[in-house]
């Protein structure tokens, strides 16, 4: 079965740098069959779509984010990784990762618990 | 950007009963629909694929339907278990887009 595992600080000061790292376990990451993606939630609003890596390392971006994020991946870890920059309060949200099937219709199949951001002094 | 809307925002329905929620999209996304429950302070998790698309392992009383800009989400028969919060989610293009959500409520 397999089971995704966000983990990252739980507290980011304003201005600074939110790095998270999600872990796959109970399959490959390198499977080609699958890509990654992270998606955020902010307290009472609907999922947004931060971004999406493939095993090779490209990766796709919510345009509203792009100039702040980044994505990674390690296949040898079998994890991959998001970081945003310059966060404000704005930011605080539940981050989900999650693998996206390929190809159509492409709809996220396994979800992280997710892990709860918060951004603050 | 695909824009997402969905109605009812909420509705309060019995156990038993049967439930219509709608998806619209703002320009045609073919059938790269897909919806999704939420329960309080879980994950999503997907009910259906490709609008009409049974995800492995979900009930039988979930269906949908549509292609374009119009779909739907029917529940046949309410269970305790299906109150939550449903998002409708269009992969056809980037960004990848959530509808507002619609909360069933117990009556």
């Amino acid at each position: 079965q397999l089971q995704l595992q966000e983990s990252g600080p739980g507290l980011v000061k304003p201005s600074e740098t939110l790095s998270l790292t999600c872990n796959v376990s109970g399959g490959s990451i390198s499977n080609t069959a699958y890509h990654w993606a992270w998606v955020r939630q902010s307290p009472g609003k609907e999922p947004e779509w931060i971004g999406t890596i493939f095993f090779s390392g490209k990766a796709y971006y919510n345009p509203s984010l792009k100039s702040r994020v980044g994505l990674s991946v390690d296949t040898s870890k079998n994890q991959f990784s998001l970081v945003l920059s310059s966060v404000t309060a704005a930011d605080t949200a539940v981050y989900y990762c999650a693998r996206r099937v390929s190809p159509f219709p492409y709809q996220f199949d396994y979800w992280g618990l997710g892990t709860l951001v918060t951004v603050s002094s | 950007d695909t824009q997402m809307t969905q109605s009812p925002s909420s509705l309060s329905a019995s156990v038993g009963d049967r439930v219509t929620i709608t998806c619209r999209a703002s320009q045609s996304i073919t059938t790269y629909l897909n919806w999704y429950q939420q329960k309080p302070g879980k994950a999503p998790s997907l009910l259906i694929y490709a609008a009409s698309k049974l995800q492995t392992g979900v009930p039988s009383r979930f269906s949908g339907s549509g292609s374009g800009t119009e779909f739907t989400l029917t529940i046949s028969s309410l269970l305790p278990e299906d109150f939550a919060t449903y998002y409708c989610q269009q992969s056809y293009s980037t960004p990848f887009t959530f509808g507002p959500g619609t909360t069933v409520e117990i009556k």
